[in-house]
């Protein structure tokens, strides 16, 4: 497609499932990230792929959160036992070039999750 | 300290107002910054890339003063669709890779 595509865009969950958000980038581009932005606030870094593999995941807020990019194409972000503080919007976003140094990241428009 | 930090908003002006926002940075070895666009439940959008020598696009002027560590966007004539959040980023510096830093947003309205 021609830009960035996430999978599902709103997911209702009830505290203590396990969710995967799926996001496909724009073909060709080497970087990915992950981001996820609190109402109200700017998009928080989670995670960092340079085609398949995962050079920074420091933003991870816990051992519950997990992503990955096997084939350095598509990502999925996995939630396991959700929390009520996991609710946000979670943006996916590539770039052309390595760490996004051109500044130019490409968002899809992001999945928001509800956690009852 | 924050390493982006922005005043939230909102800043509320008239159509034809002219507006400007500030945002400081903590690292001063930061190389790159960026100016992006968030309209409401929409994704952000990168808007332009903010020079040494500072740089316009149309009605916007972005700048960057690395002795006081800011950037500032300033929109002149502001119109109706400029209503949006405005996300300072900074890109950290160099340690074998970076990523880019979002502040959280400046909120604008533009009213009639």
């Amino acid at each position: 497609g021609a830009g960035v595509s996430q999978s599902p865009r709103y997911k209702v969950a009830k505290r203590g499932q396990d969710v995967a958000l799926r996001c496909d980038p724009i073909s060709g581009h080497v970087s990915l990230f992950w981001y996820q932005q609190a109402l109200g606030q700017g998009p928080e870094f989670l995670t960092y792929f340079q085609n398949e593999a995962q050079l920074d995941k420091s933003g991870l807020p816990s051992d519950r959160f997990f992503a990955e990019r096997p084939e350095g194409s598509v990502s999925t972000l996995k939630i396991q036992r959700t929390q009520q503080e996991d609710s946000a919007v979670y943006l996916c976003a590539s770039s052309l070039v390595p760490s996004g140094g051109s500044g130019e990241l490409f968002f899809g428009e992001g999945s928001r999750l509800t956690v009852l | 300290r924050k390493e982006v930090e922005q005043d939230p908003g909102p800043f509320n002006v008239p159509e034809g107002a002219t507006v400007a926002f500030n945002c400081t940075y903590s690292n001063s070895a930061s190389q790159s910054f960026f100016w992006y666009r968030q309209d409401c439940r929409k994704e952000p959008k990168l808007l332009m890339s903010v020079y040494s020598s500072g740089n316009e696009d149309g009605r916007f002027t972005a700048q960057l003063n690395r002795a006081s560590q800011y950037i500032s966007l300033l929109i002149r004539d502001s119109k109706l669709s400029d209503s949006a959040t405005y996300l300072c980023v900074v890109l950290p510096p160099v340690s074998g890779y970076s990523t880019l830093t979002f502040g959280k947003g400046t909120m604008l309205l533009v009213s009639p």
